[in-house]
């Protein structure tokens, strides 16, 4: 089966610009998180949805926001992007019983000049 | 705050050695433990989760991880490493109640040389 598919795999955005980023989970997988990761902060999560619902929010500022669809798909925003925002952002989907893990998909490398 | 240190952020092995690679977690309660692999230019693949039972967890590729609660540990090993080894491994908790939040450790770099 297809896994966790991410687009686009690479963006350059300037400062101050806003992104959207796309996450399609397995199919029949409910959850999908988003994850950050950076060289020096390593992976840090930044939120989970499940049944177009956020469950849990880490440690970003309000311009991270996300959202889920009802087909599970998900989405996330950043906007007034700072150079700090540089990072790989991964997604991750799991089926409501967790035991069976999380997939992650191979991230959306954004660059921000 | 909850955190995982991972204690070796290099480790450099010849092929034929053996790995232990060192995970500790702060969070008295009930957790789930991950251990994932990134390989150079790839995506993070799981290769096993403690949830319950056995302490001792078999993985893909050899690995295995023993969870020793009292000592809040979830060290990863291989008998014996091969060159295609060379990787990122990251250690993960999930803690109870947490939904599907994975905390993450800093990752240890891993090269095997031939």
């Amino acid at each position: 089966k297809a896994g966790v598919t991410q687009t686009p795999r690479y963006l350059i955005k300037t400062r101050g610009q806003q992104v959207t980023l796309s996450c399609s989970p397995i199919s029949g997988h409910r959850s999908v998180s988003w994850y950050q990761q950076t060289p020096g902060q390593g992976l840090q999560f930044l939120f989970e949805y499940f049944s177009e619902t956020q469950r849990n929010k880490g440690n970003f500022p309000g311009r991270f926001s996300g959202r889920q669809f009802s087909n599970s798909r998900s989405e996330m925003n950043v906007s007034t992007l700072e150079l700090g925002d540089s990072a790989l952002y991964l997604c991750a989907s799991s089926l409501a019983d967790t035991s069976y893990g999380y997939t992650f998909g191979s991230g959306t490398r954004l660059t921000v000049v | 705050a909850q955190s995982v240190s991972q204690h070796n952020h290099h480790v450099i092995l010849s092929e034929a050695a053996s790995l232990e690679l060192g995970c500790n977690y702060s969070y008295g309660g009930t957790v789930n433990l991950f251990w994932y692999v990134q390989y150079p230019g790839q995506h993070l693949q799981l290769l096993l989760k403690y949830f319950s039972g056995d302490p001792l967890v078999k993985g893909i590729k050899g690995f295995e991880a023993e969870f020793i609660k009292s000592k809040f540990s979830f060290n990863l090993r291989k008998p014996s490493v091969q060159w295609s080894d060379t990787a990122e491994y990251f250690c993960a908790v999930r803690l109870s109640g947490g939904y599907n939040k994975l905390i993450f450790g800093a990752g240890t770099r891993l090269a095997v040389h031939p």
